[in-house]
């Protein structure tokens, strides 16, 4: 069974702190793991995904295996950062499968100034 | 930058009736998603569709729910019965591949059964 914890459902700093959103994930295989955000009135967007390893707006985030978790960190925040934020996991489907993704409960950030 | 379109932004029905929501996915995707998010909880998966068929479906997604992609544009969520349990926001994805590819979400679609 795939499942996603995100244990954090409010998360609140000041602008240019650091920010750890906290993501932990159960999953039998190899999963894809992605981080969505979705900032207000707007649709659910990806933000990056752990096979890119790639920094998006500041934002990183790396697959650890052993602890079966992979964090989203920045290390300034900035007020336009406020958001909330999914972390989602997708497993390999058949050839003809598609990779539904299962999420987590999701993290509102706020970033105060 | 293409997106993904669904109608109506609002539903409201009364319970037992038919509901039909609406997704126009991105052109040249192949995958497409039906997920849902009742308020104050997660977004669940419902059910994923590929090459004219269901690929996968959840414990959710049982007989009253049915999709259909028509006309090779749009796709649609149907509901036969509505309950007040599936009051919730509903959001369609669509995807060109499996896996690592960046599902694409519409606005959602918030469904309110009275």
């Amino acid at each position: 069974a795939q499942r996603v914890t995100q244990p954090e459902k409010l998360l609140s700093v000041f602008k240019g702190a650091p920010v750890e959103l906290k993501c932990n994930y159960s999953y039998s295989g190899s999963p894809e793991l992605f981080w969505y955000v979705q900032y207000s009135r707007q649709r659910l967007q990806l933000l990056l995904r752990h096979i890119s390893r790639e920094s998006i707006k500041g934002f990183t985030a790396d697959l650890n295996k052993g602890e079966t978790s992979f964090h989203l960190k920045k290390p300034f925040a900035q007020e336009e950062d406020s958001a909330m934020y999914y972390c989602a996991l997708s497993g390999l489907g058949g050839e003809t499968s598609g990779s539904r993704l299962t999420f987590g409960e999701g993290t509102q950030l706020t970033v105060n100034p | 930058e293409p997106e993904v379109t669904q109608t109506p932004s609002h539903q409201v029905t009364q319970m037992g009736q038919e509901v039909i929501l609406r997704c126009v996915p991105i052109s040249n995707h192949l995958y497409f998603y039906w997920y849902r998010q009742i308020l104050g909880q997660k977004v669940e998966f419902l059910v994923s569709f590929y090459n004219n068929e269901i690929s996968e479906k959840s414990e959710i997604f049982d007989d009253q729910f049915s999709v259909e992609r028509p006309d090779g544009s749009n796709f649609t969520l149907k509901i036969r019965s509505t309950k007040l349990e599936d009051s919730a926001m509903y959001f369609c994805a669509s995807t060109w591949g499996r896996s690592s590819y960046e599902q694409y979400f519409g606005p959602g679609t918030r469904l309110t059964v009275t």
